[in-house]
């Protein structure tokens, strides 16, 4: 079955290291996307990809980095320079621009520590 | 991005059938009105898109009057399974992502 892949599930993370979270889709979609969330609140917005080799900044970028070599590949690091990393951290793909069917997967959760 | 007003949270039981109204009064002409379902600790699931009048699917309706400033999704005969974070969004084929709010928390009570 088709869908996205979000590894790992849970992760534990000493202040002043990077990490790095996996966001792998099948869906042959053209756009991945990072969304931050904090407890009680709505998703925010870090980074987002409409095609290979191009990514974009959201709402929230300082503090990530993402790469996109790979159409089925959109990881994402979390580096010391986020004050604040502590968060469920939720991936997201679509065929592209104008596609508001976003396939969310089933989240990293990331706890400095 | 259009912006959009919805409800902090609801309660209803179960069996009922619940109606979650969003307010979007800055709608343009090319926007469409999608609406998502986020069950605690997973993803957002796509719920149901519309642009006017009244769409229909296996999970909800959504309810769109003609001057298009407000939408309404409906949930009908609601179980406690149902109980969730829902979100309204507006968006043009013009835009290359989309901006979630703080949804609607709904709690089914039985």
């Amino acid at each position: 079955d088709g869908g996205i892949t979000q590894s790992p599930k849970y992760l534990f993370r000493k202040e002043g290291q990077n990490v790095t979270l996996s966001c792998e889709q099948n869906l042959n979609h053209d756009a991945m996307y990072w969304y931050r969330q904090d407890p009680g609140q709505g998703l925010r917005l870090i980074y987002y990809s409409q095609i290979v080799n191009d990514f974009q900044k959201g709402d929230i970028a300082e503090g990530y980095s993402v790469s996109r070599e790979k159409k089925e590949s959109f990881p994402l690091t979390v580096t010391s320079a986020q004050k604040n990393p502590t968060a469920f951290y939720l991936c997201a793909s679509s065929s592209g621009q104008g596609d508001y069917g976003y396939t969310f997967g089933s989240g990293t959760r990331l706890t400095v520590v | 991005l259009a912006k959009t007003t919805q409800p902090i949270s609801m309660d209803s039981y179960e069996g009922q059938e619940v109606n979650i109204t969003c307010s979007h009064n800055n709608i343009a002409t090319n926007d469409y009105i999608t609406w998502y379902q986020q069950f605690p600790s997973q993803g957002p699931r796509f719920i149901i898109q519309g642009y006017k009048t009244k769409v229909t699917n296996e999970v909800a309706s959504l309810f769109i009057p003609a001057d298009r400033k407000s939408s309404t999704l409906s949930l009908p005969r609601v179980s406690l399974s149902d109980t969730a974070v829902y979100y309204c969004l507006v968006a043009t084929n013009r835009d290359d992502k989309i901006i979630f709010g703080k949804g609607t928390r709904l709690h089914i009570l039985p």
